[in-house]
């Protein structure tokens, strides 16, 4: 059962642009994360926004949560061209702590 | 230093010949959990340990079997591999005793390939 989709699937950009990545999810959750991946290597948490959380910041990343509308943001400024990998949004939904639900990501280029 | 470890990190055997893959964490997390991850399918779950002796099944737990002995070790079984069990496996851990609440960290992945 998936639960975060994430959009685009792709996205190409060069160094110094911002990027922005968008998840929405299915059912109501306790809270919503965002995970980097590189290339076959495991997956690294990046940030944790709770369900009562409009906005949070982390160096160079902005996630917004708008639950009405059931989605998230990652935005990344600046970006690096070490920032190239793919990023997965990831729910625990309302009762059900069990496991974090992850969408199918999105691959971020970054050219120098 | 803090981490989740796998192996083997690559392995390529035949349909039918049982393996085992391990998982070792050293932050003395009560959670664990195992992953597949396929291309447009992105992780799904398949087993997941709330505690020593406490596991239960995820999303796609058929063909596979796990153990919780010891808090810091869960190892994978797959007792008659087949192909459609080629996939990237992740093992990962929490510190939340109140199951994946909190923040997840991944191994660095076992790439199975079933011939």
């Amino acid at each position: 059962s998936q639960q975060g989709e994430e959009d685009p699937q792709a996205l190409s950009i060069q160094e110094g642009e911002n990027a922005t990545m968008n998840c929405s999810y299915k059912t109501s959750i306790n809270n919503l994360q965002w995970y980097r991946q590189n290339s076959g290597r495991g997956l690294v948490h990046l940030i944790l926004i709770r369900s009562n959380e409009r906005e949070k910041h982390s160096g160079r990343l902005r996630v917004t949560l708008d639950t009405s509308k059931k989605s998230s943001s990652l935005l990344i400024t600046a970006s690096r061209a070490a920032d190239t990998a793919s990023y997965f949004c990831a729910t625990e939904g309302v009762g059900n702590t069990d496991k974090l639900i992850f969408g199918t990501g999105t691959r971020l280029q970054v050219f120098p | 230093e803090a981490q989740v470890t796998q192996n083997p990190r690559y392995l390529i055997t035949v349909t039918g010949k049982k393996l085992t893959v391990t998982c070792s964490q050293n932050m003395n997390h009560e959670y664990m959990s195992w992953y597949r991850q396929d291309p447009g399918l992105g992780l799904r779950q398949i087993y997941y340990s709330m505690n020593v002796e406490v596991t239960d099944k995820g999303d796609v737990p058929e063909g596979y079997k796990v153990s919780r002995k010891e808090k810091r070790n869960f190892p994978l079984i797959l007792e008659s591999p087949s192909p459609n069990q080629t996939s990237l496996y992740f093992c990962a851990s929490s510190f939340s005793s109140e199951g994946a609440a909190g923040e997840l960290f991944f191994g660095e992945g076992s790439r199975l390939t079933v011939l």
